[in-house]
């Protein structure tokens, strides 16, 4: 169980266009997902915790028009890095949180996406 | 302000042999602790979490931590490593109530046989 599916794996796009990454809970319903972006040899930086039905919220310093995130359902959330830039490849990583959850911040993440923009 | 601090990048250690990685936190109060695991290619596993109780908490795979608020500390152990253990880990640090947590930087476990 608790398994987050994220699509397209790897993606390889040209600069200047838009790209969407969705982040799916296959088996719960999450209230809350986040996203983080994960740089070589570096930690996983969150970017947004999003709720369902509500805007996300953004950590200081991402630019919310850049990195949309819309979480329309209980089971997906997307990511789309719009006007992308070659400084946007990077590896994103989605999780989900279940909701009721009674267990403090278990989160749940997907396999990650691979952002190559040429 | 939270941070988390994995000192070692890369780890070698033979199978069979015994398995600590380091992890040092910064915070302003007693945190949630956990390790996550990440295989190439796939998303993390949570191997173990510490909210409080007995500072000594068992995960899965094999895989323990041992909270050491005087230190700062909740390094990670296994007894015996296998070859399967090879992946990167990281620490992570959050608050007792809210979302947000902070990842340390990862410690890429290389098991030679």
């Amino acid at each position: 169980g608790a398994v987050v599916s994220q699509h397209p794996s790897r993606v390889i796009c040209k600069s200047g266009t838009s790209v969407k990454i969705e982040c799916r809970s296959l088996d719960f319903q999450a209230t809350t997902m986040f996203w983080y972006r994960q740089f070589p040899k570096k930690s996983l930086m969150l970017m947004a915790t999003s709720n369902e039905g509500s805007k996300a919220t953004y950590e200081q310093g991402v630019e919310k028009d850049k990195f949309l995130i819309n979480h329309a359902s209980l089971t997906l959330s997307t990511l789309t890095v719009t006007s992308a830039h070659p400084e946007d490849s990077s590896f994103y990583i989605c999780s989900a949180r279940a909701s009721g959850s009674s267990s403090y911040n278990e989160q749940f993440f997907g396999p990650g996406t691979r952002l190559t923009v040429l | 302000a939270q941070s988390v601090t994995q000192p070692d990048i890369h780890i070698t250690v033979s199978e069979g042999a015994s398995l600590e990685l380091r992890c040092n936190y910064s915070y302003g109060a007693t945190p949630y602790l956990f390790w996550y695991v990440q295989s190439p290619g796939q998303g993390l596993q949570l191997l173990l979490k510490y909210f409080s109780g007995d500072t000594l908490v068992q995960g899965i795979k094999g895989f323990e931590a041992e909270f050491k608020r005087s230190q700062s500390s909740f390094n990670l152990r296994k007894p015996s490593v296998h070859w399967s253990d090879a992946a990167e880990y990281f620490c992570a640090v959050g608050p007792p109530y809210g979302n947000k947590l902070v990842f340390g930087a990862g410690t890429i476990l290389r098991v030679k046989s």
